[in-house]
């Protein structure tokens, strides 16, 4: 099935620093969401959005719906070692469905 | 909040047998169940749609005969792989909504399957 442009695909960063993440679609979705996944873990939702332009916080994560329905950031505030996991962003198509499509991950990697 | 739990976590086996997956979810009702896939360092693939009492929805490109989905109840759904081969090997994830709550979706911790 289509995927989502997601960017970057790995990042190495210093605790402290802040860190940003995108996905991009050639396609309208109605909901971006953001997860979090560990090693041999399901993926964790982090933040759901479900309006265009929607600016969304969870503790030091913010997320946004992009204007065009199209794309959405993540981005963490003073990263800690315990950020460290794989970022998947997910769209919905169709309110009401839950088929979601992925990206293809964002490594984090958080150097103490 | 909703939990979603998969059974075994892990599970090896021969190449031609059959295994299967379970996924519960423990405190809810899930009409549908979704069975996703995932390769080392791969984003999830969805490979079906659960429903509760009804035939399975599956992807383009996913075998049907290969990959059998049972929902019998409102709380298990199976996913059975049939005869086995080593490029089945995979992480398989499922995921529910509980449609009479936070209708938020979520997902079992996954089964990895290894096949010798």
């Amino acid at each position: 099935g289509q995927q989502l442009n997601q960017s970057p695909q790995s990042m190495f960063i210093q605790e402290g620093e802040d860190v940003s993440m995108n996905c991009t679609s050639s396609s309208i979705f109605n909901t971006w969401l953001w997860y979090k996944q560990e090693p041999g873990e399901g993926p964790v939702l982090l933040i759901a959005l479900y309006k265009a332009g929607e600016l969304t916080s969870n503790g030091r994560l913010t997320a946004q719906f992009g204007i065009t329905r199209k794309d959405s950031f993540l981005n963490i505030s003073a990263s800690i070692p315990s950020d460290v996991g794989i970022y998947f962003c997910a769209g919905r198509r169709r309110a009401g469905s839950y088929q979601l499509t992925f990206g293809k991950g964002t490594k984090l990697s958080v150097i103490p | 909040g909703a939990v979603v739990s998969q059974h075994p976590s892990w599970v090896i086996c021969k190449s031609g047998t059959s295994v299967k997956i379970e996924c519960r979810s423990l405190d809810f009702q899930a009409t549908t169940m979704f069975w996703y896939r995932q390769f080392p360092k791969q984003s999830l693939m969805l490979m079906a749609t659960s429903n509760e009492g009804s035939k399975a929805t599956y992807e383009q490109g996913v075998e049907k005969d290969k990959f059998l989905i049972n929902h019998a109840s409102l709380t298990l759904s199976t996913l059975t792989v049939t005869s086995a081969h080593p490029e089945d090997s995979s992480f398989y994830i499922c995921s529910a909504v509980d449609r009479t709550g936070a209708n938020v979706l979520t997902f079992g911790a996954g089964s990895r399957l290894t096949v010798l």
